[in-house]
């Protein structure tokens, strides 16, 4: 099973800013089956990006994604007050596991 | 425009089971499949596993293995988990989520069930 790390647990920026977070496997993510999610409180997840880097429908393109092997990376390139939200990694092979989650709050 | 309703919430107490629904609509069971996802309180996005109607594979979580149970029904498109020997910890919201054009592109709105003495 692949255990995905990410970092850091919480992010405090500024509405405008950029922000850059971090998944680590603990082995080779084969064919970049590597997603991220948005999560709201009292909501479902949202599917923002797939295979590392490619972006679901309806996702503004201020987010993007990066990386491959063991080494993944979400980047909202300018933060909008809507953005502030907990991000999660998933690996989506035959089995699936989730990174632990980062916190995008407002500082 | 795939939608999937769950079930409502649910009091379980220590050592029973539950069964939580979700059923699709603008799309046939068949095509999908069906992913649980749980989520304890104030915690992270746990995948518990997930099952194909169209040939009734299961792939379960290690930590699940022997106590959940996913199937569904083609005729009414509902698929169902049930997870059994339930404890304080299994306190969560349960989701069932698919692929349609992306991995969990499509989830259910959560149904808390909550382990009470």
């Amino acid at each position: 099973e692949i255990v995905l790390t990410q970092s850091p647990g919480t992010l405090s920026l500024s509405p405008g800013e950029r922000a850059t977070l971090s998944c680590r496997a603990s082995q080779s993510v084969g064919n970049r089956y590597l997603a991220w999610y948005q999560q709201k409180p009292g909501q479902a997840p949202r599917l923002l990006i797939y295979g590392a880097s490619g972006r679901a429908t309806g996702i503004p393109d201020r987010f993007s994604g990066s990386g491959s092997g063991t080494d993944f990376t979400l980047t909202i390139s300018r933060l909008e007050p809507e953005d502030f939200a907990v991000y999660y990694c998933q690996h989506y092979g035959r089995s699936r596991t989730f990174g632990q989650g980062t916190k995008v709050e407002i500082k | 425009q795939v939608q999937l309703v769950q079930s409502g919430a649910e009091v379980k107490k220590p050592g029973a089971s539950v069964r939580v629904s979700c059923k699709v609509s603008g799309y046939t069971l068949t095509e999908l499949s069906m992913h649980w996802v749980r989520q304890t309180p104030g915690k992270g996005l746990e995948w518990m596993g997930n099952f194909d109607p169209e040939d009734g594979e299961t792939v379960y979580a290690q930590k699940f293995q022997g106590r959940v149970t996913m199937t569904a029904d083609t005729s009414t498109d509902t698929a169902y988990m049930e997870l059994s020997r339930l404890r304080s910890e299994d306190t969560a919201v349960y989701y069932c989520a698919t692929d349609r054009w992306a991995p969990l592109d499509i989830w259910g709105q959560g149904t808390m069930v909550t382990i009470s003495p």
